[in-house]
């Protein structure tokens, strides 16, 4: 079982959907990471939390440290949404510990 | 544009061989963190560097080793290369030496071992 867990694997939305991504883990963390990683391969940080809630335009990332949960939240989806979101999670070590990656694709 | 470079953007090489990546990280940051991403494995942190000193170390095989000099480049060297080390290797930076500060990632180096 992974430290980090991801679901779903695999999402499809329309063009203007509400779209959850979760993230569960297992270990003592500092901080969850939320990353987004297109077709091309580049990454980006998305957020970077580690309690409460942010947002940043349509997208929007909270964590529950007491249930070990994190969701990332994306409203009026677009097709230029479309890519692989990580979560990662800050171990005790200072090190990054990632969930496997859930694909979306969003679709006119 | 992250303000992270990695040089060369692929590689193409043939087992056995030893190859060096290289990473420059955001004017101003001090850490510099490796990651490898392949296809069975997904992206995994091998190695952390903070102010020229190595700061964590992750699934990095022995077979691997790398520095971050005075001017806080840093250069990921592989060696003894396997057809299983093909993957894309990932650096990123962030001002301090926590891992809890935001990362900013470079471009990645696209290693194809042949």
């Amino acid at each position: 079982k992974n430290e980090v867990e991801q679901s779903p694997q695999n999402l499809t939305a329309q063009e203007g959907e509400f779209i959850t991504i979760n993230c569960s883990y297992s270990v003592g963390i500092s901080a969850l990471h939320w990353l987004q990683q297109h077709p091309g391969g580049g990454i980006v940080s998305l957020f970077m939390l580690s309690s409460g809630k942010k947002k940043h335009g349509r997208l929007i990332a909270t964590i529950n440290i007491q249930e070990k949960h994190s969701s990332l939240h994306i409203t009026a989806s677009h097709p230029r949404d479309s890519a692989v979101y990580i979560c990662a999670g800050t171990s005790n070590t200072d090190k990054l510990i990632f969930g496997t990656g859930t694909r979306l694709q969003v679709f006119p | 544009d992250s303000g992270v470079t990695q040089t060369p953007k692929h590689l193409i090489t043939a087992t056995g061989q030893r190859v060096t990546l290289r990473c420059s990280p955001r004017s101003g940051d001090l850490s510099v963190y490796w990651y490898q991403q392949s296809l069975d494995q997904g992206l995994q942190f091998l190695i952390q560097y903070y102010n020229g000193e190595e700061r964590a170390k992750g699934n990095i095989l022995e077979r691997f080793s790398a520095q971050q000099f005075p001017d806080l480049h840093s250069e990921l060297n592989l060696s003894s290369l396997e057809l299983g080390d093909s993957a894309l290797y990932f650096c990123a930076s962030s001002p301090g030496s926590a891992g809890y500060n935001e990362q900013f990632f470079g471009p990645g180096t696209r290693l194809t071992v042949l």
